[in-house]
């Protein structure tokens, strides 16, 4: 069975410190991999999408970036981090070329201070 | 454009009674997936219901049922005998068969009166 995993649960970081968020998924091969974001009470915002290595489509700019140095994993950094991006941060999944579903990792929680 | 609206931020329903969220979405697509997921205090976003747009008959899982009415563009939830355990944030996601974004909505916030 598929798993997907994130690292780490929770964070509190300085303002102007740099970012960096693990994503891994197990159990399959060649998935689509996604970042979104989530601030208090709000829905969700995709950050990146991922559909191989080195391709990467970013949605929304800003100082974060992305990157996929191998298959099942998907990291998220920043090289300073703002106020704004206090929030809740999951990765997701799906299968590639037909995503009929999207699974979810259970988040990092970053508060910038 | 392909969005996705929740037009109710929150939703009550006692215990054991039968509650309705409601979705519409908008798409030029003729092919696509509709989803409910479920977000509890965890925030581990978890996978409720999910409907082919092909596919007529609506889909249930256990006490979740939808609506599906694809010439209105609506994907409505129905959670029947409601329990405690329900009590979450609720969000209608939206995917075309053609790409690999999914569409989701702003969420509705369940609470379950015991």
């Amino acid at each position: 069975s598929q798993t997907i995993h994130q690292w780490p649960a929770t964070l509190v970081q300085p303002v102007g410190s740099p970012l960096s968020l693990e994503c891994t998924v197990e159990g399959t091969s060649n998935p689509n991999l996604y970042w979104y974001r989530q601030a208090a009470g709000r829905g969700l915002q995709l950050l990146f999408y991922s559909i191989g290595i080195d391709q990467i489509s970013s949605e929304v700019p800003q100082n974060l970036s992305a990157s996929r140095p191998q298959d099942r994993q998907f990291i998220l950094s920043s090289k300073k981090l703002l106020l704004s991006d206090s929030g809740f941060y999951l990765c997701a999944w799906s299968v590639v070329r037909v995503p009929d579903t999207q699974y979810f990792g259970p988040g990092t929680r970053l508060t910038v201070l | 454009a392909q969005t996705v609206t929740q037009s109710q931020p929150e939703m009550s329903v006692q215990e054991a009674e039968t509650v309705t969220l409601s979705c519409t979405y908008d798409t030029s697509e003729s092919d696509y997936y509709l989803f409910w997921y479920k977000q509890p205090p965890s925030r581990q976003m978890i996978l409720v219901i999910r409907q082919e747009a092909y596919k007529q008959q609506n889909a249930t899982e256990n006490r979740f049922s939808v609506n599906f009415q694809k010439a209105a563009k609506s994907f409505s939830l129905k959670i029947s005998d409601s329990q405690l355990g329900d009590a979450a944030m609720y969000f209608c996601a939206y995917a075309p068969n053609t790409g690999n974004q999914f569409y989701f909505g702003t969420g509705t916030s369940l609470t379950v009166i015991p």
